[in-house]
């Protein structure tokens, strides 16, 4: 099955520009979806179709995609950014979801 | 404005089935696509199913979901049958949006905490 993996942790200052990896086997050929998730909430919607923001969500949040590695980024980056940050793409070969496994942003 | 609000016992034996409903104003359950999302205390996001047109299930689960909708009262369900321990986890309720098989989670209820315990 397809598998998408993102570092555990992220840190990153105030004001900053925080980049989060989520990497799998020629993501390109598919499209990310990035959300976010404070605690105890449901995760809210970022971005869709690798650059699209959703509604509602900042231009400092953006993402890219590219050979084997999505990324999302944050720019000047706020303490209310703080949470957990999921990838998720639709692997076509299992007709699955997938999400990656999370990361965790800390504004220092 | 579009509302999702997951419901179902909170506590559930070993070996029984577990029963959530999604309960969704603001929007016709017909004029879109319906899905269950689970997390388990600590970890990350597991997709259960959906009913995109046709229903498809986590093949991990597959022999022990069932999805279905009742449009009459505007609701989904999620039936899991057979519950451990290891289905203790957070169940969200999400509206999935799908263009050319691609698909995002862009409405979430509040989730609903089902413990598996004797």
């Amino acid at each position: 099955s397809y598998v998408l993996t993102q570092p555990p942790s992220v840190s990153v200052a105030p004001g900053r520009t925080a980049r989060i990896p989520c990497g799998g086997a020629n993501i390109q050929r598919t499209t990310v979806q990035w959300y976010q998730q404070k605690p105890g909430l449901a995760p809210v919607l970022l971005i869709y179709y690798d650059s699209d923001r959703a509604s509602k969500i900042p231009d400092r949040f953006s993402g890219s995609n590219s050979g084997n590695t999505a990324t999302l980024t944050i720019s000047r980056v706020e303490a209310g950014d703080e949470a957990d940050y999921y990838c998720q793409v639709w692997d076509r070969s299992s007709d699955h979801e997938v999400f990656g496994g999370g990361t965790k942003l800390t504004v220092l | 404005q579009v509302q999702l609000q997951e419901s179902g016992p909170g506590l559930v034996k070993p070996s029984e089935t577990l029963s959530l409903t999604c309960s969704v104003s603001g929007v016709s359950i017909n004029s879109f696509y319906w899905s269950w999302i689970r997390q388990a205390p600590g970890k990350g996001l597991q997709w259960i199913g959906y009913d995109s047109g046709g229903i498809k299930y986590n093949s991990a689960l597959n022999s022990r979901v069932t999805i279905f909708a009742d449009s009459s009262m505007n609701q989904f369900s999620l039936r899991l049958t057979s519950v451990t321990a290891a289905d203790t986890a957070v169940y969200f309720c999400a509206r999935a949006r799908r263009r050319d098989g691609y698909t995002f989670f862009d409405m979430w209820g509040q989730g609903a905490l089902v413990t598996v315990s004797a």
